[in-house]
């Protein structure tokens, strides 16, 4: 089985600019969840995504949004991009929609300059 | 609040050392508290949970609700061991966890 699928890995971006990006989950599995890792705020959540429904957010402005397709792929969007938004993003995915076991993805590191 | 401390930055042993990650955790109710290892250059992955009560690559866990910690032990650490360590605790809300800030463990020959 493929694991979780998160392109680009990397990304440069400028203040103000928006930015997306994208999860493929494992097959099979209906649960998507995605992360914040910095050196200072280690790990945070950002929203958790079930069969296209959001059923949990982090506390992240209304800045960062996302969405979940029918075929279970995610994307998460940033919008007016701040210095602090460099990060590297993380997108789990979970056959159960609970936290038992997450699969993570290698993630996407935005830099934003 | 729920939260996660990792108390050690950095902890570095020599092989064939025991070896004690900490980590606390304070949250209203019956936690459940996971292992999360990263390995040099892959992914994060779920290394343990407590619910399980299993050893895994030598690893075990033990939840004491007293003091509200889950630190991870090995009696005898290899140089493959070297990674980050995180604890993680799954939210009140569901479907989210909660990490601490990490632990890494260098294993020296």
């Amino acid at each position: 089985k493929a694991g979780v699928t998160q392109t680009p890995r990397y990304l440069i971006k400028t203040r103000g600019q928006q930015v997306t990006l994208s999860c493929s989950p494992i097959s099979g599995h209906r649960s998507v969840s995605w992360y914040q890792q910095t050196p200072g705020q280690g790990l945070q959540f950002l929203f958790e995504y079930f069969s296209e429904t959001q059923r949990n957010k982090g506390n992240f402005p209304g800045r960062f949004s996302g969405r979940q397709f029918s075929n279970s792929r995610s994307e998460m969007n940033v919008s007016t991009l701040e210095l602090g938004d460099s990060a590297l993003y993380l997108c789990a995915s979970s056959s159960t929609g609970g936290v038992e076991k997450l699969f993570f993805g290698s993630g996407t590191q935005l830099s934003v300059l | 609040a729920q939260r996660v401390t990792q108390p050690e930055k950095l902890l570095s042993v020599f092989k064939g050392a025991p070896v004690e990650l900490k980590c606390n955790y304070s949250y209203s109710g019956s936690p459940e508290l996971f292992w999360y290892v990263q390995y040099s250059r892959q992914r994060l992955q779920l290394l343990l949970r407590h619910i399980s009560r299993e050893s895994i690559k030598g690893f075990t866990a033990d939840l004491n609700k007293g003091e509200t910690s889950f630190h991870l032990k090995k009696p005898f650490a290899q140089e493959e061991d070297s990674a980050m360590y995180y604890c993680a605790l799954s939210s009140l809300q569901g479907g989210k966890l909660i990490f601490g800030q990490g632990t890494e463990l260098s294993v020296k020959p």
